[in-house]
């Protein structure tokens, strides 16, 4: 069974720029979060979507936003990028919401590393 | 607003000891699950155990052991027997709720196992 894919791995952008990141989770899985992981901040949570709906959102600014497509598949995207917006971004998928006996416990992806010059 | 508090930046352990890396909570929300993560230096997040707080007895799996202590708010990890493939960032987490919801971390302990 394939895990959580993310692409890219790795971008390098500039202040200002925007940037869109992908996410594919297990299959099967309907529940989809981001977070960002900073030396500094630790894990924040960003989103959740769950069935093409956002279902939780973290405490980060308008310029970060997500979606979901019918396929499950999850997208998150940046706009004028900051230099503080470096960090790896991390999704993950859950069973969670779809039965009442999975615990939810979330897998992760390889997570994708944004530089911001 | 629920909280993880992780005290031990950084932990050794000899190789074959047991090790136990501390988590304490806060939440309001009777209902929850708590969590603890592993994430090696290649980065991706590796989920070890999983706690609810309804559940009356300790989880275990393979070599971890969660120490749950609902009244304290505390759900330490016990790793038995240490491997060299165990140093890694280790992170503890809780969800409040029944539902999917948002997963709030701790700031992780690193572990070194030394040989």
């Amino acid at each position: 069974k394939a895990g959580v894919t993310q692409t890219p791995r790795y971008l390098i952008k500039t202040r200002g720029q925007q940037v869109t990141l992908s996410c594919s989770p297990i299959s099967g899985h309907r529940s989809v979060s981001w977070y960002q992981q900073t030396p500094g901040q630790g894990l924040q949570f960003l989103f959740e979507y769950f069935s093409e709906t956002q279902r939780n959102k973290g405490n980060f600014p308008g310029r970060f936003s997500g979606r979901q497509f019918s396929n499950s598949r999850s997208e998150m995207n940046v706009s004028t990028l900051e230099l503080g917006d470096s960090a790896l971004y991390l999704c993950a998928s859950s069973l969670k919401g779809q039965g009442q006996t999975n615990t939810g416990e979330l897998f992760f992806g390889e997570g994708s590393r944004l530089t911001v010059l | 607003a629920q909280k993880i508090t992780q005290t031990q930046p950084g932990m050794f352990v000899q190789e074959k000891e047991a090790v136990t890396l501390d988590c304490t909570y806060d939440t309001s929300d009777p209902s929850y699950g708590l969590f603890w993560y592993k994430q090696p230096s290649s980065g991706e997040m590796i989920f070890l155990i999983y706690q609810g707080s309804y559940d009356q007895q300790n989880a275990t799996e393979g070599r971890y052991s969660l120490n749950f202590q609902k009244a304290r708010k505390s759900a330490n990890l016990v790793i038995s027997a240490s491997q060299l493939g165990d140093s890694a960032m280790y992170f503890c987490a809780m969800r409040e709720g029944r539902g999917a919801g948002k997963s709030t971390f701790g700031d992780g302990t690193t572990l070194t196992v030394k040989p």
